[in-house]
């Protein structure tokens, strides 16, 4: 089992709709969780972190925790079309200092 | 723009041959982690530099081995190059270990 799951796509939702990417993770110990979002031929861009259960808001993304279910999403509302990219989730577990990725999602938002 | 720079942007090698990429980090940070991505894949976790001492490891062998220096900035060097060390390589600088990290634009290496 992979440490960390994503479902791998593509995923298209045509604009303005909203856009749901989800993540489990295996390491019951994880304490935080990143989404970072990475066009084509560049290098992943952070989006949003979140550390504890419940929602947290940035403008058009919304990030959810349930660490009882071990799974994070993000949510992108209003999606445009420069939000096509993949989306990769990682995650810091406590005893750990690095980022455990996933493989990424990646989304096309069709005009 | 995060602050974090790598150099070169590309870089052609030879099976057997060493190359050495090099990071610096956004200013005020002091950890410096690198990253290999494959086509198609997450990042994958190399090692990670806290204060000019390796403070972490992923599953790279030997031949993966690193620097930083007393300014923060990092050198990730590749020994005996394999057809297989062709990826992205990212360097990813945060304030402290466990913190938030952010990525440089990363360097394309191709061995052929």
């Amino acid at each position: 089992q992979k440490e960390v799951e994503q479902n791998s796509g593509p995923l298209s939702v045509p604009e303005g709709a909203i856009a749901s990417l989800n993540c489990t993770y295996s390491d019951r110990g994880s304490q935080s969780f990143f989404w970072y979002r990475q066009y084509s031929g560049k290098s992943p861009e952070l989006i949003m972190f979140i550390y504890s259960n419940g929602d947290k808001e940035d403008g058009r993304f919304t990030a959810q925790l349930n660490k009882a279910s071990q799974y994070v999403s993000l949510l992108i509302r209003d999606s445009q079309p420069s939000d096509s990219a993949t989306y990769l989730c990682a995650v810091n577990p406590g005893s750990a200092r690095q980022l455990t990725f996933g493989s990424g999602t990646q989304l096309t938002v069709l005009p | 723009e995060t602050g974090v720079t790598q150099s070169p942007t590309h870089l052609i090698k030879t099976r057997g041959q060493q190359v050495t990429l090099r990071c610096s980090s956004q200013s005020g940070h002091n950890t410096v982690s690198w990253y290999q991505q494959a086509l198609g894949q997450g990042p994958q976790f190399i090692f990670q530099y806290y204060r000019e001492e390796e403070n972490g490891r992923g599953n790279f062998p030997p031949r993966f081995s690193g620097l930083q220096f007393p300014n923060y900035s990092s050198e990730l060097n590749v020994n005996a190059l394999e057809l297989d060390d062709s990826a992205l390589y990212l360097c990813a600088s945060s304030l402290g270990g466990g913190d938030t990290q952010y990525f440089g634009p990363g360097t394309r290496l191709t061995v052929l």
